[in-house]
């Protein structure tokens, strides 16, 4: 079976620092993993995904993700936020190998940047 | 290109009422989904098609139908609505159900009372 868990329903951080949502997850095989954002009454955007290959990933308006297959974890970071960073965040899962269709999803965290 | 258009955003429903969500891409993707989102539990799935012709339960499918004539819709039927079918109700596409992302439309925040 697959889920996914993000910890913390709320992150809060400073304009300018650093900030990290974290994930992890789990599969019965290797996990294709995506990170979607959601601004207010929008639908889901993606931001970036892990496939294969090299654990950091970059994705759109400066964000990225490191893939811990140890940890079974694919944190979101980036180095700098932007008041504009804040939303809602989604982490969510697909098992590549048992050929499961469905994308599952974590419970969202929401982050707020503060000016 | 508009990408996946939902329609109607927003919609009152009296409890037993039947109604039709359309969903629409044109993009040309196989995969198609329905979900609905509920504060504190994400996106749970409703029903998904992996092509026309093609569809299938998915996490929380009791109380609709969905039907997928044509590559582009992807319709979700609320047979006869309940209070505990008010929700945000998304419906995405992806070109297959490997590695490519999902995407989304903006949504219709349904109301049964």
């Amino acid at each position: 079976a697959q889920s996914v868990a993000q910890p913390e329903d709320q992150v809060n951080v400073a304009e300018g620092n650093p900030l990290t949502v974290k994930c992890t997850y789990s599969v019965s095989g290797n996990p294709y993993l995506f990170w979607y954002v959601q601004y207010p009454n929008r639908g889901l955007q993606f931001l970036l995904k892990y496939i294969t290959g090299d654990n950091l990933v970059k994705g759109s308006y400066g964000f990225e993700a490191e893939f811990n297959k140890s940890q079974t974890s694919f944190h979101l970071k980036k180095p700098s936020a932007l008041v504009s960073d804040s939303a809602l965040y989604f982490c969510a899962v697909r098992d590549r190998e048992t050929g499961a269709n469905n994308l599952f999803f974590g419970t969202g965290t929401r982050l707020t940047v503060i000016p | 290109n508009a990408g996946v258009t939902q329609t109607p955003k927003f919609q009152v429903l009296k409890t037993g009422q039947s109604m039709t969500l359309q969903c629409a891409q044109d993009m040309n993707h196989e995969y198609m989904s329905w979900y609905r989102q509920d504060p504190g539990m994400g996106l749970r799935l409703i029903h998904y098609s992996v092509g026309a012709g093609i569809t299938d339960q998915g996490e929380v499918p009791n109380g609709y139908n969905v039907s997928r004539s044509t590559t582009e819709d992807f319709p979700l039927r609320l047979l006869s609505a309940a209070p505990s079918q008010t929700s945000v109700y998304f419906c995405a596409s992806s070109y297959n159900t490997g590695n490519t992302e999902a995407f989304f439309g903006q949504g219709t925040r349904l109301t049964v009372v």
